[in-house]
């Protein structure tokens, strides 16, 4: 059965201000990154992708930061709403030497946005 | 006008029992997976396949056995399921290329008693 409670790490927000999720990779040669948002319930849904030739990408009241110099992968979203209470997980594509297109997904962060 | 749909929504079974979870895209990918979402919300990739080739077969154990008929399902099949199955099983889909997110469907949670 599931176990109670879940060891995730979780950023707790007021409704209106901004959120920062962080995200190490461990692969110096992955190129390829996306952000997932998953609902209590529902499939990861994607939100945004950036390549490893861009250290900045922005969409819809979000942008994620790209440091390939320490490996770190940053989520921020702006005007944080309650709907956007869910678990963000980084993915990181395969390397330039892989095959195929497995996704490597972090640990994920939980979001909780308090009215 | 699902793009992505996965049945059963939810599985619960006995130990040592065979199921099937079946998976369809309508986005005319030629990728599709699975993936395991355990109880720490670890997600993690067991198996892909293009145009119903297997090309990804992560340490996975022979009791699980994925099956493609056509490029637009991938079926999971499950033999002799043990607890330590129970877990939400994700199916998922892309184009084939490298760099390209993938879209999931709504899981299946199996519990295994």
């Amino acid at each position: 059965g599931e176990s109670v409670g879940l060891h995730l790490p979780t950023l707790s927000v007021q409704e209106g201000d901004n959120s920062i999720i962080n995200c190490a990779y461990s692969n110096s040669a992955s190129d390829y990154f996306i952000w997932y948002k998953q609902e209590s319930g529902k499939g990861p849904q994607f939100i945004i992708d950036i390549r490893s030739n861009m250290d900045k990408r922005q969409g819809q009241r979000v942008t994620v930061l790209l440091n390939k110099t320490v490996k770190h992968l940053s989520l921020q979203i702006a005007a944080t709403q309650p709907g956007d209470s869910a678990v963000y997980f980084c993915a990181e594509g395969p390397p330039l030497t892989g095959g195929g297109n497995k996704l490597t997904f972090g640990t994920g962060t939980q979001l909780k946005v308090e009215l | 006008d699902t793009a992505v749909s996965q049945t059963p929504k939810y599985l619960v079974t006995q130990m040592g029992n065979d199921k099937s979870i079946k998976c369809e895209q309508n986005l005319g990918h030629d990728t599709m997976y699975w993936y395991k979402q355990d109880s720490k919300k670890f997600l993690k990739i067991m198996f892909s396949y293009n145009n119903k080739e297997l090309i990804i077969n992560e340490t996975v154990p022979n009791r699980f056995s994925p099956k493609s008929p056509d490029k637009a399902h991938l079926n999971l099949h499950i033999n002799s399921l043990e607890l330590g199955d129970s877990a939400v099983y994700f199916c998922a889909s892309s184009y084939g290329g490298r760099g390209t997110e993938a879209f999931f469907g709504q899981g299946t949670r199996l519990t295994v008693v």
